[in-house]
């Protein structure tokens, strides 16, 4: 599998942007970009995923750079509601939607 | 509405007792799947079921059993407890869409064992 490196924390305030960056710069030309979040005590969530192309939906923006080598995720408000575990996955497309590999993530603190 | 169901909460045994933990999706979806989240958090796939097959068996210990009575079900029989297998256990389901298309995983609330 292909691997992702991410900030093992991060710290933003309560209602600015947030920006999560993901390196994967071992990602083969099929591979989607992929990110799910685990708030506390709870089992991840979905939040998003792309292929090349920017892409946005109603919780965050996904953000993909051209050489696909990295990718950063954006929360456009962020709520103490989004204190969370990040995870930023690549998805083998020959392996349908069922191999997901979740590496350590990104630990993000809202500070109120 | 609970979409992705799992019981019990938490579950505490002793080494060398055999424990089950059920899962149950309402979603309609026909693909379900087991994760183990250890200590350090590190969250790895276990296994994963199609329309009740077996599609995916992560080299796990053939002391843990699945069992897919039907689309909305699958369980995980663990014989032979031992200390190592405690861990948050989750549950997940999609809906299996091939090629570039995707579904994403819903995940239940997890289940968390500890063995003594």
């Amino acid at each position: 599998d292909a691997k992702t490196t991410q900030p093992n924390s991060m710290e933003s305030n309560e209602e600015e942007p947030v920006h999560l960056p993901c390196n994967h710069s071992t990602i083969s030309g099929t591979d989607y970009i992929h990110w799910y979040r685990q708030l506390p005590s709870q089992g991840p969530e979905y939040v998003i995923h792309g292929l090349t192309s920017n892409v946005n939906n109603r919780m965050a923006s996904l953000a993909i750079a051209e050489d696909r080598k990295s990718s950063t995720l954006i929360l456009h408000r962020a709520t103490l509601r989004d204190a969370a575990v990040y995870y930023c996955i690549l998805r083998d497309p020959n392996f349908g939607n069922e191999k997901l590999t979740f590496g350590t993530g990104t630990r993000l603190t809202i500070i109120p | 509405d609970t979409a992705v169901s799992q019981t019990p909460k938490y579950l505490v045994t002793q080494m060398g007792n055999d424990k089950s933990i059920k899962c149950e999706q309402n979603l309609g979806h026909d693909t379900m799947y087991w994760y183990k989240q250890d200590s350090k958090k590190f969250l790895k796939i276990m296994f994963s079921y199609n329309n009740k097959e077996l599609i995916i068996n992560e080299t796990v210990p053939n002391r843990f059993s699945p069992k897919s009575p039907d689309k909305a079900h699958l369980n995980l029989h663990i014989n032979s407890l031992e200390l190592g297998d405690s861990a948050v256990y989750f549950c997940a389901s999609s809906q299996a869409v091939g090629g570039s298309s995707y579904n994403e995983q819903f995940f239940g609330p997890g289940t968390r064992l500890t063995v003594l």
